[in-house]
């Protein structure tokens, strides 16, 4: 079975703190694996994709450990409007295919 | 631009009724999906549409039937919904369904009520 686990939060975060979030997946045929950021009542829009070691982009990090299976996502200096719900996603391996997402992480950043 | 489009944005149905979702994208991109998605849980696949072939279709009702006029438009017909599948309907896209690296892009949603 197909699983990405994560850590639902709520996870409250001083503004200006860093915050790391973590998740595991289960399927190790995955090849790429993705950070969405959903706002409430929005869709799930494109944060950063990882399919190497990690990313960066801006206060941004995502790493990757395929050993372990898991995925991480750091936030550096948060900002208010950081707050959300951040969905870890991985590709069902190959192919077109869905994607298999976690529960999500919800961060509310505070003043 | 990596921009989807969704119609209507919200809504409402009763049992007996016969709508249709809309999705559109001008991409090129050549995979289509769509995806339920109940509050406080992430999206659900439905179905996938590859090079406008249906290959992924997760043992959903026949209440709900996809189809794939051409590579930018993607619907789905609703029919004899049960109030339970009121939820947000998500499409996205992505370009190239066989690179492992291959990205999805999600519409704003239709939320749907079935009454």
């Amino acid at each position: 079975r197909k699983e990405v686990e994560q850590d639902p939060g709520p996870f409250n975060v001083p503004e200006g703190a860093t915050v790391a979030f973590n998740c595991t997946y289960s399927n190790s045929a995955s090849q790429s694996f993705f950070w969405y950021r959903q706002d409430c009542r929005k869709e799930p829009k494109l944060l950063m994709s990882v399919y190497s070691s990690g990313n960066e982009d801006g206060r941004f990090t995502a790493q990757l450990n395929r050993a372990s299976q898991y995925i991480s996502l750091l936030i550096r200096d948060s900002k208010l409007s950081d707050s959300a719900t951040y969905l870890c996603v991985a590709d069902s391996g190959g192919g077109a295919d869905g994607l298999t997402f976690g529960k999500g992480t919800h961060l509310i950043i505070q003043p | 631009d990596t921009e989807v489009t969704q119609t209507p944005k919200h809504l409402v149905m009763g049992m007996t009724n016969k709508k249709s979702l809309k999705c559109e994208q001008h991409m090129g991109h050549r995979a289509m999906y769509w995806y339920k998605q109940k509050a406080k849980k992430p999206p659900e696949l439905m179905f996938v549409y590859s090079y406008e072939k249906l290959s992924i279709n997760e043992s959903v009702p026949s209440r709900f039937s996809p189809e794939c006029p051409n590579s930018s438009l993607l619907n789905l017909h609703l029919h004899a919904l049960q109030p339970e599948d009121s939820a947000l309907y998500l499409c996205a896209s992505s370009l190239d369904p066989g690179d492992p690296t291959d990205t999805q892009y999600f519409g704003p949603g239709t939320r749907l009520t079935v009454l």
